[in-house]
């Protein structure tokens, strides 16, 4: 158990649709990253936070927003939603304090997309 | 551009076999981590490694082993005697710094697929 959480496990949807991906990082960790895990193209990383703010961005689409909350945890809003959104969202937390630590990843989130 | 590049997309051995797995990334950065992280058939990221750009010492930890090697920028990792259950993706990585010297994202390899049969 890396002590990362995300919810729902599994969630199916409509094309179009909005959903809502919730993730609680570590104790102790104020960065939360998400990434998407697609067959296509592989591991991705989509944005990070720290601390309450946006720190990086990577391929993530304008229909996809994320915020991290005073409490840390994070959520990632995919909206208008299409077939190839379907994926494996994970979130991955880690202490980001000076040197360098390693991200531990939470279960995920597998959307489907129907 | 950073870039990780995982030659190997499958491989398949026989239990107790050795296995190298091969890694070779790009980076312009001269500071840089270096990981590899195991993806069983259940689905989550499981952190195996964690190398800096500026310690270029092996690491062997039971029956695993990592060659890191800059002239070369690869990061290979040796499972010694397989056994069923290492059966899993594999995946390394690669993070420069951001902000203030704090670890940037990660940009993953494509995976190598590794079947351990019995």
């Amino acid at each position: 158990d890396s002590g990362v959480t995300q919810t729902p496990k599994h969630l199916i949807t409509a094309t179009g649709q909005r959903v809502t991906l919730r993730c609680s990082p570590r104790s102790g960790d104020l960065s939360v990253y998400w990434y998407q895990q697609s067959l296509d193209q592989g591991l991705q990383f989509l944005i990070q936070y720290y601390n309450g703010e946006e720190r990086a961005k990577g391929n993530i689409l304008e229909r996809f927003s994320a915020q991290q909350f005073p409490d840390l945890h994070s959520e990632l809003n995919l909206s208008s939603l299409e077939l190839g959104d379907s994926a494996l969202y994970f979130c991955a937390s880690s202490v980001t304090s000076g040197s360098m630590r390693e991200q531990y990843f939470g279960p995920g989130t597998r959307l489907t997309v129907t | 551009a950073q870039k990780v590049t995982q030659a190997q997309t499958e491989i398949s051995v026989v239990e107790k076999e050795d296995v190298t797995l091969d890694c070779v990334y790009e980076t312009r950065d001269t500071t840089y981590y270096l990981f590899w992280y195991k993806q069983p058939p259940s689905g989550e990221l499981v952190f195996l490694i964690r190398r800096n750009s500026f310690d270029e010492q092996n690491e062997i930890s039971g029956r695993y082993s990592w060659n890191f090697q800059k002239s070369t920028s690869s990061f290979n990792f040796t499972i010694t005697a397989s056994q069923v259950v290492d059966s899993a993706v594999y995946f390394c990585a690669l993070s420069e710094a951001n902000y203030g010297g704090s670890q940037g994202n990660l940009i993953f390899g494509k995976g190598t697929k590794l079947s351990v049969k019995p």
